[in-house]
């Protein structure tokens, strides 16, 4: 089965400046995960999607980020306007999950990111 | 405080030599444990998935082991290889709707 898709790989900006990324999840998984990761360390969930809602975005700056899920299906995360501090990769997961949190991520290439 | 504590933060050994990561976790209450596996330049992959009641898990040279008394955990990788030259990544997830808790990795490196 294809992985999960996410473009661009790379993308470089300067501070102040908006980019967007894009994710296609494993056909037919309900739950679409954003995450960041900064260089040495572990991923950390943005958003989370069940179908097209939102289930946590507890730990999304919302004043900068945002995240949608049109259709259920792939999603797009934007920044507006970008800081220096996120420069990190951006990591895309889906599962098919329909409850609780038992289920495999499966996680796609990543977007660097790199604010200048 | 990070719920999900590895060590070491990096290890260099020898192709064909074995190693041992360290997972210290305080989530609770505890459904299960992954450990993931990152190349450089990808997004994790999951090796093995462990539940409260299963102490040990394998994957082809990766052993998974669980200790949900003391809630620490260690993924051995026995006879080394190059491609074994990676960023592991213990994942502990709570019962119910938790987000995952993510530690920040040991960067293993396999040197010829």
């Amino acid at each position: 089965e294809a992985g999960v898709a996410q473009s661009p790989r790379y993308k470089i900006i300067e501070k102040r400046q908006s980019v967007a990324f894009w994710c296609n999840p494993i056909s037919g998984h309900a739950t679409l995960y954003w995450y960041q990761q900064i260089l040495g360390q572990g991923p950390k969930l943005l958003i989370q999607f069940q179908n097209n809602g939102v289930v946590d975005d507890s730990q999304l700056p919302k004043d900068r980020f945002s995240a949608e899920r049109l259709k259920g299906v792939d999603s797009t995360l934007k920044i507006q306007p970008a800081k220096l501090e996120d420069s990190a990769v951006y990591l895309c997961a889906s599962s098919s999950l329909t409850s609780g949190n038992t289920d495999t991520q499966y996680f796609g290439p990543g977007t660097r990111l790199t604010v200048l | 405080k990070n719920q999900v504590e590895q060590s070491p933060q990096s290890l260099i050994i020898l192709e064909g030599k074995n190693c041992t990561l360290q997972c210290n976790y305080t989530v609770s209450p505890f459904s299960n444990l992954r450990w993931y596996k990152q190349d450089t330049g990808r997004g994790p992959v999951s090796l093995t998935i462990m539940t409260f009641s299963e102490n040990t898990k394998s994957n082809g040279r990766y052993t998974a082991t669980l200790d949900a008394d003391t809630k620490q955990s260690s993924l051995h990788i026995t006879a080394s290889q190059l491609s074994d030259s990676a960023s592991y990544i213990c994942v502990v997830s709570a019962i119910g709707w938790g987000k995952l808790q993510f530690g920040a990795g040991t960067q293993v490196v396999v040197t010829p």
